[in-house]
């Protein structure tokens, strides 16, 4: 199946500091998504991106499909921030939904 | 809130049970997924239904079976329970089953003791 590396696993920032988040995957993928799972276990979806950037305020995403990776940038964070992100792809060879093993982030006060 | 819905919250069982978890997709979307997110295996795809019909295969066991009814809800089967099914199960939906964002509802943790 396909690969789906995020990085890095745990990331500690203060508040207020800007992160950047990696998603590598090893194939071609049809539909690409980033959640995040808050401390009472929701998946809340950040952002539907298999190709180009989107921002939704103080987020953003770039997707470069042919290079087979996704970034996702957080801006000027808050304690509500913490919690897990995951990256999740769509195979087009495998038809299935995988998931990278996340990135913790815990934004301190 | 996003549109799905799964009930019941939390379920607590012992071993060798059976259970049933079930899943309300929002509404007109055709396609419903389940997930388990356990400590050691993280989140795995287990299955996938469009319309009805099984579409996708993930790391289900054999002892998990699941079915889209016509009104679209789905249901979840774990029989013969181990400690090691404990988990959060979780459904998603999408529109179709290819190329479109998922939703996912609140998940079920399920306790086997």
């Amino acid at each position: 199946g396909i690969q789906v590396e995020q990085s890095p696993p745990d990331l500690i920032l203060q508040e207020g500091a800007n992160s950047t988040l990696r998603c590598n995957f090893s194939d071609s993928v049809n539909n690409l998504q980033w959640f995040h799972q808050n401390p009472w276990g929701q998946l809340i979806n950040l952002f539907y991106i298999p190709s180009g950037t989107k921002q939704n305020g103080r987020l953003s995403a770039t997707t470069v499909a042919t290079e087979r990776y996704s970034l996702l940038y957080i801006s000027s964070s808050q304690t509500t921030d913490s919690g897990v992100y995951f990256c999740a792809v769509d195979s087009r060879n495998f038809n299935k939904f995988y998931f990278g093993s996340g990135t913790k982030l815990n934004v301190k006060p | 809130d996003s549109g799905v819905t799964q009930t019941p919250k939390h379920l607590i069982t012992a071993t060798g049970q059976r259970v049933t978890l079930r899943c309300s997709p929002r509404s007109g979307d055709l396609s419903v997924y389940w997930y388990q997110q356990s400590l050691d295996q993280g989140l795995q795809f287990l299955i996938q239904y469009y319309n009805g019909e099984e579409r996708a295969k993930g790391n289900i066991l054999e002892r998990f079976s699941a079915q889209q009814f016509p009104d679209l809800h789905s249901e979840l089967n774990l029989s013969s329970l181990e400690l090691g099914d404990s988990a959060l199960y979780f459904c998603a939906s999408s529109v179709t089953p290819v190329s479109y964002e998922q939703y996912f509802g609140p998940g079920t943790r399920l306790t086997v003791t």
